[in-house]
């Protein structure tokens, strides 16, 4: 079954204490990205991957990393969280094949950080 | 100015309304337009890409106004399971891609 998934599906931790959030996608797409969703803002972006070793920053990358060390998987790393980091967050990956882009999300990762 | 607004709404209707929704751009060179949907605490899926010469799928109804720079959403006959968020989403160059903030649409019986 194609698909995206995250891990953890929530998380609720303390200001400073580095975490990872996982990502991976079976479907061989060359692009993947992150993004937060919070009321009235939306989804945006934080930072996305053209393909293997290629990241880049998305609207809103401060507190966060990531690493595209393979094709299947991009993970979200926040180094020392900060309560305004708390928030609804989905990975997603697309096939840039043929010009249109259809995202494919995972079922996201709520956290916490207080 | 965001670069994608819609009407947060929520837009109420009965079962069986019309109901439409617009979302209009800020950049001219915006090169592919979708709309997705949302269901609460969900992630978001691919309802309908958009194109120049409109698209319908069942239901659903969407077109793309380069001039005017939005796209809009027309939902026929709609059902109780039509009630979710919806997005539209924008994208320019291959790698900015742009969400509006979502329209939230409730049926009602």
């Amino acid at each position: 079954e194609a698909q995206v998934t995250q891990n953890p599906r929530y998380l609720i931790t303390v200001t400073g204490k580095k975490l990872t959030v996982t990502c991976s996608q079976n479907m061989n797409h060359e692009y993947m990205s992150w993004y937060r969703q919070d009321p009235g803002l939306g989804l945006r972006q934080i930072y996305y991957s053209m393909n293997v070793e290629v990241t880049d920053k998305g609207d809103v990358p401060e507190g966060y990393k990531v690493s595209r060390k393979e094709k299947r998987n991009f993970p979200l790393i926040l180094e020392s969280p900060s309560p305004n980091q708390t928030s609804l967050y989905f990975c997603a990956s697309s096939s840039l094949v043929g010009g249109q882009e259809t995202q494919y999300f995972g079922p996201g990762t709520r956290l916490l950080v207080l | 100015r965001k670069e994608v607004e819609q009407d947060p709404g929520p837009f109420n209707v009965p079962e069986g309304a019309t109901v439409a929704f617009n979302c209009t751009y800020s950049n001219s060179a915006s090169q592919s337009f979708f709309w997705y949907r949302q269901d609460c605490r969900k992630e978001p899926k691919l309802l309908m890409s958009v194109y120049s010469s409109g698209n319908e799928d069942g239901r659903f109804t969407a077109q793309l106004n380069r001039a005017s720079q939005y796209i809009s959403l027309l939902i026929r006959d709609s059902k109780l399971s039509d009630s979710a968020t919806y997005l539209c989403v924008v994208i320019y160059a291959a790698s900015k891609i742009i969400f509006g903030s979502g329209t939230r649409l409730s049926i009602r019986p």
